[in-house]
């Protein structure tokens, strides 16, 4: 079982880009999250997966925005890229399904570093 | 405003000797506790959880409780090694419209295990 794979492992893009991230679950898991963690600082929750729908959404912009594939897998993307969404993103995946899935363990993959310059 | 307070600085412990981590919270009233070890440039793995009518769980060297009245979580590591030296992370599951919102983390506590 490979676990939560990322793709791609780092990226450097510039300001006012927009940037895609990509998220493999867990086998067997359907329910996926996403968080973004700046240096230093615990990871914050995006949004959440379930069915190709967004079902939880954190205290972040609409220049976040998602997408689930049939397979599960996710895709974080983010416009106009500033300065401050340099950070570590993290996708999470759960055995638990949709709005109870938080409730249980999570497994984290690996994440994704950007840096906006 | 809420927020969730980790021992913000490194906790240096000697070891074999029993490591215990503070998680504090004001303004939450938490479903569920979740604790989590982050090692340098990867993702949280998940130890323990602990439910609101929980008072305390173990698991092999480590132990939690959870105290709603006082809003704080212990998180213990007996007989600590160097290999436990790491990034703990505490997080919150709050209700939402009958599920649970995504966790709300810390910051963390760097915990370092001198030999």
């Amino acid at each position: 079982d490979a676990g939560v794979t990322q793709s791609p492992t780092h990226l450097i893009k510039t300001r006012g880009q927009q940037v895609t991230l990509r998220c493999s679950p867990k086998s067997g898991h359907d329910t996926v999250s996403w968080y973004q963690q700046a240096l230093g600082q615990g990871p914050q929750f995006i949004f959440q997966y379930y069915e190709e729908e967004e079902r939880q959404r954190g205290n972040f912009p609409d220049r976040f925005s998602g997408h689930q594939f049939p397979n599960y897998s996710s895709e974080l993307n983010v416009n106009a890229l500033l300065l401050g969404d340099s950070a570590l993103y993290l996708c999470a995946s759960s055995l638990v399904p949709g709005l109870y899935a938080s409730y249980n363990e999570q497994f984290f993959g690996p994440g994704t570093r950007l840096t906006v310059l | 405003s809420q927020k969730i307070e980790q021992n913000s600085e490194a906790l240096n412990i000697q070891e074999g000797k029993t490591a215990t981590l503070t998680c504090n919270y004001t303004n939450y009233s938490p479903a569920y506790l979740q604790w989590y070890r982050q090692d340098p440039g990867r993702g949280p793995v998940f130890l323990l959880l602990i439910r609101e009518n929980e008072k305390e769980k173990r698991k092999e060297r480590l132990k939690v409780t959870f105290d709603t009245t006082l809003k704080q979580s212990l998180f213990h590591i007996t007989a600590s090694q160097p290999a436990d030296s790491a990034t703990y992370l505490c997080a919150l599951v709050l209700y939402s419209g009958g599920g649970a919102d995504g966790l709300t983390f810390g910051k963390g506590t760097h915990l370092i295990i001198q030999p």
